[in-house]
């Protein structure tokens, strides 16, 4: 099982402009998750999803957008790239709600906005 | 709303000796999960432990061990007899959700540590 993947690794992007930031899971997990983490600090939760078709804002959904049309991809969009918006994002799985459940953390994408 | 204090930013330590990472939580959960991850300098987030809010034993896995304290609302984290290999950001992170909603994490904002040879 490869667990979590996120593409690209790295990417810098100009003001305005627009991306998707990849995440597949092959766990068959139902729950997705999108965070970011600043430089210097803790993971913040941008958005989640509880299975295909199902997603909610966390506490930093500003600027962006999800879907969840599969149970494997959870792709997080930036419309128009802002220098707030760098840090690294973090895409992790869980298997189940509730809150017992570790989630399995890809290995991040670090996006730079100048 | 719930909230994870990592009051320790930095700690440097020489190699063998002991640390104490320290981590104080709020929450108005009854049930809650607290969780321990590791980041290192490659960036990656390593699952450690985790710990329910009606098992307050003390946990132990090699030269890691866990305190958690119900009482003071702390869960603590001691490497033992440190390893230049154990320097890293460590988080500490408390979960909130129910079965439907999926379990959401609120980390701390990390502690870094640094074990020099």
């Amino acid at each position: 099982n490869a667990g979590v993947t996120q593409t690209p690794k790295f990417r810098i992007l100009k003001i305005g402009q627009s991306m998707t930031l990849q995440c597949t899971q092959d766990m068959n997990h139902n729950y997705m998750y999108w965070y970011r983490q600043d430089p210097g600090m803790g993971l913040k939760l941008i958005y989640y999803s509880v299975g295909a078709g199902i997603t909610d804002k966390g506490e930093v959904p500003n600027g962006y957008n999800v879907s969840r049309s599969t149970t494997e991809d959870f792709p997080l969009r930036l419309e128009l790239a802002a220098p707030s918006q760098t840090s690294v994002y973090f895409c992790a799985s869980s298997p189940a709600g509730g809150v017992s459940y570790e989630q399995y953390f890809g290995p991040g994408t670090r996006l730079t906005v100048t | 709303a719930q909230k994870v204090t990592q009051a320790q930013t930095e700690i440097s330590v020489v190699e063998k000796e002991d640390v104490t990472l320290d981590c104080v939580y709020e929450t108005r959960d009854t049930t809650y999960y607290l969780f321990w991850y590791k980041q290192p300098p490659s960036g990656e987030l390593v699952f450690l432990i985790r710990r329910n809010s009606f098992d307050e034993q003390n946990e132990i896995s090699g030269r890691y061990s866990w305190n958690f304290q119900k009482s003071t609302s702390s869960f603590n984290f001691t490497i033992t007899a440190s390893q230049v290999v154990d320097s890293a950001v460590y988080f500490c992170a408390l979960s909130e959700g129910g079965e439907t909603s999926g379990s959401r994490l609120t980390f701390g904002e990390g502690t870094q540590l640094t074990v020099n040879p």
